[in-house]
């Protein structure tokens, strides 16, 4: 079956760190970018950052640039989103995107999303 | 001012079509870029419905029915997305995006009430 599942979310005090996962599957991971959509608890989505298929480009929101970093283990599948110094506005549901290029930088869209996984920034 | 302007809400009846449009800020040209649409249904992720820069640069999703078509307004500086012959179904979200100085933009999304 051709699936995304994200794992990792979890309630986090403000200013701690979180690491998201990606399992992908039913693809050939590898071929695809990667990217990584949030959306706040009833708000819309914000995207959050984005990864070529060979980590060779990336780029990221600017509203988490220089807290997250996005990177790949095309061995493995999978996909993360590491997250420091988290705010409270960083709570949301985090979606893990497929992108149809295998170039972040090509601009195409998401045509294979996960369910997401809950991150909660609170005291 | 946000970089997409989207209506935050807006019904219509069954059977009925619906524009939702997607405005862009000024000083950025609704013609330069492709503007992509994703439909979201409550718990659901988003999905994917087409994409429209212009009639010869468009797309639609892979099972996305005709009904749904996009189009640009280049008066309003928007893009739009046409639903024609509005179903129950069709009751959702809906976010336009656009690729903008090397970063993804979502609009802040149009609540479709079919009623």
């Amino acid at each position: 079956e051709v699936q995304l599942v994200e794992s990792g979310g979890g309630l986090v005090q403000p200013g701690r760190s979180l690491r998201l996962s990606c399992a992908a599957s039913g693809f050939t991971f590898d071929d695809y970018a990667m990217h990584w959509v949030r959306q706040a608890p009833g708000k819309g989505l914000e995207w959050v950052s984005g990864i070529s298929w060979d980590s060779g480009a990336i780029g990221y929101g600017d509203s988490v640039k220089g807290r997250f970093t996005i990177s790949r283990d095309n061995a493995k599948n999978s996909l993360y989103l590491q997250m420091n110094s988290l705010r409270a506005e960083d709570t949301a549901l985090y979606y893990c995107a497929k992108d149809i290029s295998p170039l972040y930088g090509d601009y195409w869209y998401f045509d294979l999303w996960g369910r997401g996984t809950l991150v909660t920034v609170s005291s | 001012q946000a970089v997409l302007t989207q209506p935050s809400s807006l019904s219509a009846s069954p059977g009925a079509s619906a524009s939702l449009t997607c405005t862009l800020r000024s000083g950025i040209n609704v013609g330069t870029y492709r503007i992509y649409w994703y439909q979201q249904k409550p718990g659901s992720p988003p999905q994917y419905l087409l994409r429209y820069k212009s009639d010869s640069d468009k797309q639609q999703g892979s099972g996305v029915p005709s009904r749904f078509s996009g189009s640009k307004d280049a008066s309003a500086n928007a893009g739009i997305l046409l639903i024609s012959g509005l179903q129950s179904e069709d009751e959702a979200d809906y976010y336009c995006m656009i690729w903008h100085s090397s970063a993804g933009v979502f609009g802040g999304g149009t609540k479709l009430t079919v009623l």
